[in-house]
């Protein structure tokens, strides 16, 4: 079955100007989370969604949201973007986000210039 | 809070040694407690999961790991490495309990494997 997939896998915005990110997560899975990777902070994790309801939200400025659609894909928006927020955006996937593994997409390489 | 410390940023072996890597968690609550390998320009993949079950957690790619409650410990090791096995794994937490997706991710061991 195919796995997660996220769009587009490369991204190079200005600073300031807004970004749209798409995934779509396994067939049947329900919970989709995002997650930031950089050399410095490594992952940490934005947001999870399930059933369309945000479930779960870190530590990121509001600039930082997403939503999720009926057919449980789902967005990540970052608005007035900074240099900072260039980094890898890893989408996961699971049935339940519980004691399931949580599949990864190949993430959303973001560069701000 | 829980939190993974993965120590070791960086392990080099020699093809055929045991490979070793080592994580160590602080949960409040039963964990679940995840490794995944990341290749370069690629996502997380699973290797393996601890769910409460065998301690012994076999995995994908003659991997193991076990989960020793006293030493709040999850180190992953495989008997002997492969050229293929080099990449960066991160060992992970989920954060509390019920059905919430929260990792938790130490900062992650990059594995050199030497011919």
């Amino acid at each position: 079955k195919a796995g997660v997939t996220q769009t587009p896998r490369y991204l190079i915005k200005t600073r300031g100007q807004q970004v749209t990110l798409s995934c779509s997560p396994i067939s049947g899975h329900r919970s989709v989370s995002w997650y930031q990777q950089t050399p410095g902070q490594g992952l940490q994790f934005l947001f999870e969604y399930f059933s369309e309801t945000q479930r779960n939200k870190g530590n990121f400025p509001g600039r930082f949201s997403g939503r999720q659609f009926s057919n449980s894909r789902s967005e990540m928006n970052v608005s007035t973007l900074e240099l900072g927020d260039s980094a890898l955006y890893l989408c996961a996937s699971s049935l339940e986000g519980s004691s399931d593994g949580y599949t990864f997409g190949s993430g959303t390489r973001l560069t701000v210039v | 809070a829980q939190s993974v410390t993965q120590l070791g940023s960086h392990v080099s072996v020699s093809e055929g040694a045991l490979v070793l890597l080592r994580c160590n968690y602080s949960s409040s609550v039963p964990p679940y407690l995840f490794w995944y390998v990341q290749y370069p320009n690629q996502g997380l993949q699973l290797l393996l999961k601890y769910t409460s079950a065998a301690t012994l957690v076999k995995g994908i790619n003659g991997f193991e790991a076990e989960f020793k409650k006293s030493e709040t410990s999850f180190h992953l090791t495989k008997p002997s490495a492969h050229m293929s096995d080099a990449a960066e794994y991160f060992c992970a937490v989920r954060e509390g309990s019920g059905n919430t997706g929260k990792l938790i991710f130490g900062q992650g061991t990059t594995l050199q494997v030497k011919p």
